[in-house]
């Protein structure tokens, strides 16, 4: 079983729709999580990291569920420039530093 | 305000030949890594670094090498190029805390093609 798993989409809504993408991770010691964002052919960018109590940034909203091993991004109002494709990476307590596990993405296009 | 250089952005290969790609950081990370990212296999850990002088494996090691002779540098090398080796490459960096890294900041890439 992967330590990060994803639903790959692609999702596509309208501009305005509400958005949620789900990740769960295998390894209950994970101890750091992060969405990542990437444009087509750039390099992933960090989008925000996950904290226990969630966190919000503008139209961004992420969860962690430590029960039940799943960090959600939920994106609001969504924009053209949202399309991307969106990663969540977890870091293991106990890992070796440095060994991020990197979902394989889902693919988000928002269109007009 | 240059952050991760990579070289060269393109790069096309016969098989069984040899190369480098270049990796250098302006930032002072301790961290530093490569990934490969190929269709509907996501980023895959190569080798990483946590300082000079100290590298390992990542996920897929084989046929690669990386050696850190500096903060600043973290070349790869391919030692006898395969077609399985098509992918991109991203290195990235980042400071290095008691829990791990913090944000990754990665190169704009390398994409490699073995015939």
């Amino acid at each position: 079983r992967k330590e990060v798993e994803q639903d790959p989409g692609p999702f596509n809504v309208p501009e305005g729709a509400t958005v949620a993408f789900n990740c769960t991770y295998s390894n209950s010691a994970s101890q750091s999580f992060f969405w990542y964002r990437q444009d087509c052919r750039k390099e992933p960018k960090l989008l925000m990291s996950v904290y226990s109590s969630g966190n919000e940034d503008g139209r961004f909203t992420a969860q962690l569920n430590r029960a039940s091993q799943y960090i959600s991004l939920l994106i609001r109002d969504s924009k053209l420039s949202d399309s991307a494709t969106y990663l969540c990476v977890v870091n293991r307590r106990g890992s070796t530093l440095g060994r991020l596990y990197f979902g394989r993405g889902t693919q988000l296009t928002v269109w007009p | 305000n240059a952050g991760v250089t990579q070289t060269p952005k393109f790069q096309v290969l016969k098989t069984g030949q040899s190369m480098t790609l270049q990796c250098a950081q302006d930032m002072n990370h301790e961290y530093m890594s490569w990934y490969r990212q190929d269709p509907g296999m996501g980023l895959r850990l190569i080798h990483y670094s946590v300082g000079a002088g100290i590298t390992d494996q990542g996920e897929v090691p084989n046929g690669y090498n990386v050696s850190r002779s500096t903060t600043e540098d973290f070349p790869l090398r391919l030692l006898s190029a395969a077609p399985s080796q098509t992918s991109v490459y991203f290195c990235a960096s980042s400071v290095l805390g008691t829990s791990g890294t913090g944000e990754l900041f990665f190169g704009e890439g390398s994409r490699l093609t073995v015939l």
